[in-house]
Protein backbone atom coordinates (compact mmCIF):
# COMPACT_ATOMS: atom_id res chain seq x y z
CA UNK A 1 0.00 0.00 0.00
CA UNK A 2 1.17 4.01 -0.54
CA UNK A 3 2.67 5.31 2.34
CA UNK A 4 3.38 9.16 3.19
CA UNK A 5 6.94 9.83 1.53
CA UNK A 6 8.91 12.96 2.52
CA UNK A 7 12.08 13.81 0.61
CA UNK A 8 14.71 14.54 1.27
CA UNK A 9 15.56 11.72 3.52
CA UNK A 10 18.65 14.07 5.12
CA UNK A 11 19.71 17.32 5.02
CA UNK A 12 22.47 19.04 6.23
CA UNK A 13 22.12 23.30 6.29
CA UNK A 14 24.39 25.92 7.90
CA UNK A 15 22.83 27.99 10.00
CA UNK A 16 21.19 31.13 8.72
CA UNK A 17 20.35 29.34 5.52
CA UNK A 18 16.84 27.99 4.42
CA UNK A 19 15.37 24.62 3.81
CA UNK A 20 12.12 23.14 2.57
CA UNK A 21 10.77 19.96 3.05
CA UNK A 22 8.62 18.08 1.08
CA UNK A 23 5.67 15.54 1.55
CA UNK A 24 3.55 13.38 -0.79
CA UNK A 25 0.32 12.38 1.40
CA UNK A 26 -1.31 8.53 0.73
CA UNK A 27 -3.43 9.17 -1.80
CA UNK A 28 -6.99 10.69 -1.61
CA UNK A 29 -5.59 11.56 1.96
CA UNK A 30 -6.84 14.88 2.24
CA UNK A 31 -5.73 16.03 5.56
CA UNK A 32 -1.63 17.06 6.28
CA UNK A 33 0.51 17.43 9.31
CA UNK A 34 3.69 18.12 10.10
CA UNK A 35 5.23 17.62 13.77
CA UNK A 36 8.97 18.20 14.91
CA UNK A 37 10.89 15.23 17.16
CA UNK A 38 13.86 16.16 18.85
CA UNK A 39 16.28 13.39 19.86
CA UNK A 40 14.44 11.49 23.00
CA UNK A 41 11.44 13.65 22.31
CA UNK A 42 8.01 13.18 21.53
CA UNK A 43 6.57 14.58 18.04
CA UNK A 44 5.39 18.31 18.53
CA UNK A 45 2.63 19.59 16.33
CA UNK A 46 3.67 22.54 14.07
CA UNK A 47 1.10 22.71 11.75
CA UNK A 48 -2.13 21.03 9.81
CA UNK A 49 -3.69 21.61 6.36
CA UNK A 50 -7.23 20.43 5.32
CA UNK A 51 -8.33 20.69 1.77
CA UNK A 52 -5.33 23.06 1.18
CA UNK A 53 -6.24 25.56 3.88
CA UNK A 54 -4.55 25.96 7.51
CA UNK A 55 -6.32 23.89 9.66
CA UNK A 56 -4.67 24.06 13.10
CA UNK A 57 -1.51 25.42 14.20
CA UNK A 58 0.43 24.50 17.13
CA UNK A 59 4.12 25.23 18.49
CA UNK A 60 5.40 26.71 14.42
CA UNK A 61 8.29 28.92 15.12
CA UNK A 62 7.59 32.41 12.89
CA UNK A 63 10.62 31.31 10.32
CA UNK A 64 8.70 28.28 9.54
CA UNK A 65 5.69 28.63 6.77
CA UNK A 66 3.95 25.67 5.07
CA UNK A 67 1.49 25.17 2.77
CA UNK A 68 -0.50 22.06 1.12
CA UNK A 69 -0.77 22.28 -2.87
CA UNK A 70 -3.39 21.23 -5.56
CA UNK A 71 -2.14 18.04 -5.49
CA UNK A 72 -2.56 17.71 -1.74
CA UNK A 73 1.50 17.64 -1.42
CA UNK A 74 3.30 20.21 1.31
CA UNK A 75 6.12 21.85 1.78
CA UNK A 76 7.35 23.09 4.92
CA UNK A 77 9.56 25.94 4.46
CA UNK A 78 12.17 27.37 7.21
CA UNK A 79 14.57 30.10 7.03
CA UNK A 80 17.10 31.53 9.27
CA UNK A 81 17.90 28.00 10.20
CA UNK A 82 19.26 27.38 13.76
CA UNK A 83 20.95 24.62 15.35
CA UNK A 84 17.90 24.23 17.56
CA UNK A 85 16.13 23.57 14.57
CA UNK A 86 18.48 20.27 14.33
CA UNK A 87 15.58 17.50 14.50
CA UNK A 88 13.49 15.19 12.43
CA UNK A 89 10.84 16.21 10.91
CA UNK A 90 7.90 14.06 10.20
CA UNK A 91 4.92 14.26 7.65
CA UNK A 92 1.47 12.49 8.40
CA UNK A 93 -1.48 12.19 6.33
CA UNK A 94 -5.44 11.06 6.69
CA UNK A 95 -8.72 11.39 5.79
CA UNK A 96 -11.91 11.75 7.83
CA UNK A 97 -12.18 8.70 10.69
CA UNK A 98 -8.78 6.86 9.02
CA UNK A 99 -5.99 6.29 11.39
CA UNK A 100 -2.64 8.94 11.32
CA UNK A 101 -0.35 7.56 9.39
CA UNK A 102 3.76 9.42 9.19
CA UNK A 103 6.20 9.27 6.73
CA UNK A 104 9.87 8.38 7.40
CA UNK A 105 10.80 11.72 8.57
CA UNK A 106 13.73 14.00 7.03
CA UNK A 107 16.56 14.31 9.72
CA UNK A 108 17.56 18.21 9.38
CA UNK A 109 21.43 18.41 10.86
CA UNK A 110 21.83 22.17 11.24
CA UNK A 111 25.52 22.93 11.96
CA UNK B 1 -4.45 22.01 27.67
CA UNK B 2 -4.55 18.00 27.35
CA UNK B 3 -1.62 16.31 28.31
CA UNK B 4 -0.56 12.58 28.00
CA UNK B 5 1.56 10.64 30.08
CA UNK B 6 2.93 7.20 29.20
CA UNK B 7 4.09 5.38 32.00
CA UNK B 8 6.46 3.18 32.76
CA UNK B 9 9.22 5.68 30.36
CA UNK B 10 10.91 2.27 29.75
CA UNK B 11 10.54 -1.51 30.44
CA UNK B 12 12.54 -4.31 30.25
CA UNK B 13 11.23 -7.65 29.75
CA UNK B 14 12.16 -11.14 28.68
CA UNK B 15 10.96 -12.90 25.71
CA UNK B 16 7.57 -14.56 25.84
CA UNK B 17 6.11 -12.47 28.29
CA UNK B 18 2.57 -10.56 28.48
CA UNK B 19 3.01 -6.86 29.00
CA UNK B 20 1.16 -3.81 29.50
CA UNK B 21 2.08 0.04 28.53
CA UNK B 22 -0.14 2.71 30.09
CA UNK B 23 -1.22 5.81 29.09
CA UNK B 24 -3.46 8.91 30.62
CA UNK B 25 -4.82 12.15 29.73
CA UNK B 26 -5.83 14.81 31.48
CA UNK B 27 -8.89 15.91 29.45
CA UNK B 28 -11.47 12.81 28.87
CA UNK B 29 -13.05 15.09 25.94
CA UNK B 30 -11.20 13.52 23.14
CA UNK B 31 -12.23 11.98 19.66
CA UNK B 32 -10.26 9.27 19.73
CA UNK B 33 -6.84 7.71 20.27
CA UNK B 34 -4.11 6.37 18.79
CA UNK B 35 -1.19 4.13 19.20
CA UNK B 36 2.19 3.87 17.60
CA UNK B 37 5.43 1.98 17.59
CA UNK B 38 8.50 3.95 16.69
CA UNK B 39 11.93 2.11 15.73
CA UNK B 40 15.18 4.57 16.53
CA UNK B 41 15.14 7.23 14.37
CA UNK B 42 12.67 5.85 12.16
CA UNK B 43 8.61 7.00 11.72
CA UNK B 44 6.19 6.11 13.46
CA UNK B 45 3.90 2.91 12.59
CA UNK B 46 0.58 3.33 13.70
CA UNK B 47 -0.61 0.16 15.66
CA UNK B 48 -4.14 0.69 16.59
CA UNK B 49 -6.98 3.71 16.69
CA UNK B 50 -9.91 3.63 19.45
CA UNK B 51 -12.75 5.83 18.37
CA UNK B 52 -13.94 7.59 21.89
CA UNK B 53 -16.97 5.25 21.61
CA UNK B 54 -15.33 1.98 21.51
CA UNK B 55 -13.92 0.38 25.03
CA UNK B 56 -11.14 -1.93 22.71
CA UNK B 57 -9.65 -2.59 19.27
CA UNK B 58 -7.19 -5.85 18.85
CA UNK B 59 -4.42 -6.58 16.13
CA UNK B 60 -2.92 -9.94 16.31
CA UNK B 61 -0.98 -10.21 19.79
CA UNK B 62 -2.15 -6.67 20.28
CA UNK B 63 -4.73 -5.40 22.55
CA UNK B 64 -5.30 -1.47 22.97
CA UNK B 65 -8.44 -0.45 25.71
CA UNK B 66 -9.95 2.97 26.38
CA UNK B 67 -11.74 3.89 29.37
CA UNK B 68 -12.32 7.85 28.42
CA UNK B 69 -14.06 8.91 31.39
CA UNK B 70 -10.83 7.65 33.78
CA UNK B 71 -8.84 9.42 31.17
CA UNK B 72 -6.68 6.24 30.54
CA UNK B 73 -5.50 3.66 27.65
CA UNK B 74 -3.35 0.31 27.78
CA UNK B 75 -1.76 -1.50 25.49
CA UNK B 76 -1.68 -5.26 26.53
CA UNK B 77 1.43 -7.31 24.25
CA UNK B 78 0.87 -10.99 24.27
CA UNK B 79 3.51 -13.14 24.24
CA UNK B 80 6.80 -10.44 23.70
CA UNK B 81 9.19 -11.09 20.95
CA UNK B 82 12.92 -9.17 20.68
CA UNK B 83 10.81 -7.93 17.37
CA UNK B 84 8.72 -5.92 19.17
CA UNK B 85 11.19 -4.02 21.27
CA UNK B 86 10.79 -0.51 19.92
CA UNK B 87 8.67 3.01 21.58
CA UNK B 88 5.28 3.00 22.06
CA UNK B 89 3.74 5.76 22.03
CA UNK B 90 0.04 6.89 22.58
CA UNK B 91 -1.54 10.08 21.17
CA UNK B 92 -4.61 11.95 21.46
CA UNK B 93 -7.01 13.84 19.40
CA UNK B 94 -9.72 16.28 20.52
CA UNK B 95 -12.25 16.90 18.30
CA UNK B 96 -13.50 15.01 14.60
CA UNK B 97 -12.49 18.78 13.08
CA UNK B 98 -9.99 18.40 10.46
CA UNK B 99 -6.60 18.65 11.14
CA UNK B 100 -7.05 18.80 14.42
CA UNK B 101 -3.07 17.61 16.06
CA UNK B 102 -2.82 14.68 17.70
CA UNK B 103 -1.36 15.14 21.15
CA UNK B 104 1.70 12.48 22.28
CA UNK B 105 3.03 11.22 25.27
CA UNK B 106 6.52 10.91 25.25
CA UNK B 107 6.74 7.31 25.07
CA UNK B 108 7.50 4.10 26.59
CA UNK B 109 10.56 2.26 25.51
CA UNK B 110 10.30 -1.22 25.14
CA UNK B 111 13.10 -3.92 25.22
CA UNK B 112 12.56 -7.55 25.14
CA UNK B 113 15.49 -9.81 25.32
CA UNK B 114 16.19 -13.41 24.08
Amino acid sequence: AAGVIQSPRHLIKEKRETATLKCYPIPRHDTVYWYQQGPGQDPQFLISFYEKMQSDKGSIPDRFSAQQFSDYHSELNMSSLELGDSALYFCASRTLNSPLHFGNGTRLTVT
Amino acid sequence: KQEVTQIPAALSVPEGENLVLNCSFTDSAIYNLQWFRQDPGKGLTSLLLIQSSQREQTSGRLNASLDKSSGRSTLYIAASQPGDSATYLCAVRRTNQAGTALIFGKGTTLSVSS
